[in-house]
C-alpha cells in the first residue's frame, strides 16, 4: 500500500525567508497530492494541491513541485510571515482515492 | 457555502455512556468521512461514505458506529468508549471521493473519562 514520508518534522525559519517541506511516496499510481495547513486547535485546511499530470503549481507565496519519476513532491513558501506558523501535512491518494498522510511538519517563523 | 459543521465542539463522556457526533454539509458533496486525530499526529481515516453508502471501514472497533441518514448528514455513534479513544474527531466531505479537495469541519474534542 501507499506510504508517505515527510521531512523535516520541525522547521524553524526567519521571517521573510523561504521554507521548503519535502514528501516522498511509494505508490506510482498515486495521482493527487494535496497539502494541508493546520493551526493549533483548528481544522486542517487545503492550501494547495497538484495532480500527477502537472509538474509545478503556484499560488502567490506558495508553490508545490512534483517529480513523478523520483516519487517526491515539495511545498515551497516564500517571504514567510508569522501567520505561516502551523503544522503542514502532505498527502497522496491511494488506489481507493483515499488520502495517505505524511507525519506533519511544524513550521516555526521566527520574528 | 464551503462549510462543514460539526456538533458538539467538545464532549466529555464516561465509559458507559452513549453519545453521538453530528456533521452536516450543504455543498452537494457525495463523499463524507470520519477521521480521528491524536495530538501531534496526522488525521487517521476511520470511515468513508460514498453516495450515502459505507465504502470504507478502516478496521475501526464496533464501539464506533457511523450512520449517513442523507447526503448532507453524517453521524458517529459512540458507545462503551475507552480513555484511549480521547481525540479530536474530524468530519470531512469532498465532491466525489475520487481525488478531490476534502473540506474539514472544526472537529469535536472528545474526552473519555
Amino acid at each position: 500500500g501507499e506510504n508517505v514520508e515527510q521531512h523535516p518534522s520541525t522547521l524553524s525559519v526567519q521571517e521573510g525567508d523561504s521554507a521548503v517541506i519535502k514528501c516522498t511516496y511509494s505508490d506510482s499510481a498515486s495521482n493527487y497530492f494535496p497539502w494541508y495547513k493546520q493551526e493549533l486547535g483548528k481544522r486542517p485546511q487545503l492550501i494547495i494541491d497538484i495532480r500527477s499530470n502537472v509538474g509545478e503549481k503556484k499560488d502567490q507565496r506558495i508553490a508545490v513541485t512534483l517529480n513523478k519519476t523520483a516519487k517526491h513532491f515539495s511545498l515551497h513558501i516564500t517571504e514567510t510571515q508569522p501567520e505561516d506558523s502551523a503544522v503542514y501535512f502532505c498527502a497522496a491518494s491511494d488506489s481507493n482515492y483515499q488520502l495517505i498522510w505524511g507525519a506533519g511538519t511544524k513550521l516555526i517563523i521566527k520574528p | 457555502d464551503t462549510e462543514v459543521t460539526q456538533t458538539p465542539k467538545h464532549l466529555v463522556m464516561g465509559m458507559t455512556n452513549k453519545k453521538s457526533l453530528k456533521c452536516e454539509q450543504h455543498m452537494g458533496h457525495r463523499a463524507m468521512y470520519w477521521y480521528k486525530q491524536k495530538a501531534k499526529k496526522p488525521p487517521e481515516l476511520m470511515f468513508v461514505y460514498s453516495y450515502e453508502k459505507l465504502s470504507i471501514n478502516e478496521s475501526v472497533p464496533s464501539r464506533f458506529s457511523p450512520e449517513c441518514p442523507n447526503s448532507s448528514l453524517l453521524n458517529l455513534h459512540l458507545h462503551a468508549l475507552q480513555p484511549e479513544d480521547s481525540a479530536l474527531y474530524l468530519c470531512a466531505s469532498s465532491q466525489d471521493g475520487e481525488g478531490t479537495e476534502a473540506f474539514f469541519g472544526q472537529g469535536t474534542r472528545l474526552t473519555v473519562v
